[in-house]
């Protein structure tokens, strides 16, 4: 089975400064893992995906992470925050074999102060 | 395409009233799943569909939540009778695969 710990509910960074969001995981087999960004009244929206191959993975709006298998970890970051980037943000993954749904974090919502 | 269409966006009804929530996955994508979002329990996984099939639906939470899916191009999620705790935010995404979910816009339902 696979489950997602978002460490952190709520975060808050000023506008320019590093965004670090906190994703560990656990997974019997080899995951595929993904960031999603919930925005006010909205779906959610892929932001980037691990699946094989490099581990730092680039996404959309300047974000990346790092699949961090001895760490079982896949933080998100982004170098330089805007306030554009206030949001919901989760974690999710799914087994790499077979087809099983994903499996979300509670999510963290980011704030970002001018 | 148009993304997935969920419908309707808002949804108020009574206690005790049918609700049926309708989406419209992504062509060509042949998993769909419906979750729920509360802020206590986040985001739920109710059921998924896999070629049109249930395949599990141990997240739907009472015998009142049904889910059919009669084709490839539509589900529909149905509350009867509904409850005040229902009040949710109610999420259809649709996959190729399972590698990726697409999500809808979400159906708000309040119930009062």
């Amino acid at each position: 089975a696979q489950s997602v710990t978002q460490l952190g509910s709520h975060v808050s960074v000023s506008e320019g400064a590093l965004v670090l969001l906190r994703c560990n995981y656990s997974s019997s087999v080899p995951p595929y893992l993904f960031w999603y960004v919930q925005y006010p009244n909205q779906g959610l929206q892929l932001l980037l995906k691990y699946t094989t191959g490099a581990t730092l993975v680039k996404g959309i709006n300047g974000f990346e992470a790092e699949f961090k298998k001895s760490e079982t970890s896949f933080h998100l970051t982004k170098p330089s925050a805007h306030m554009s980037d206030a949001a919901e943000y989760f974690c999710a993954v799914s087994p790499a074999s077979g087809n099983t749904p994903l499996v979300f974090g509670k999510g963290t919502r980011l704030s970002v102060i001018a | 395409d148009a993304g997935v269409i969920q419908s309707p966006r808002h949804e108020v009804t009574e206690m005790g009233q049918e609700v049926t929530l309708r989406c419209k996955p992504i062509s060509g994508h042949n998993s769909l799943f419906w979750y729920r979002q509360t802020m206590m329990r986040g985001l739920e996984l109710l059921i998924y569909f896999n070629n049109n099939v249930p395949i599990d639906d141990s997240g739907m939470p009472e015998d009142r939540f049904s889910a059919k899916m009669p084709n490839a191009s539509f589900s529909t999620l149905k509350i009867q009778p509904s409850e005040p705790r229902d009040s949710a935010v109610y999420f259809c995404a649709s996959s190729l695969e399972v590698t990726e979910a697409f999500f809808g816009q979400g159906t708000r339902l309040t119930v009062v």
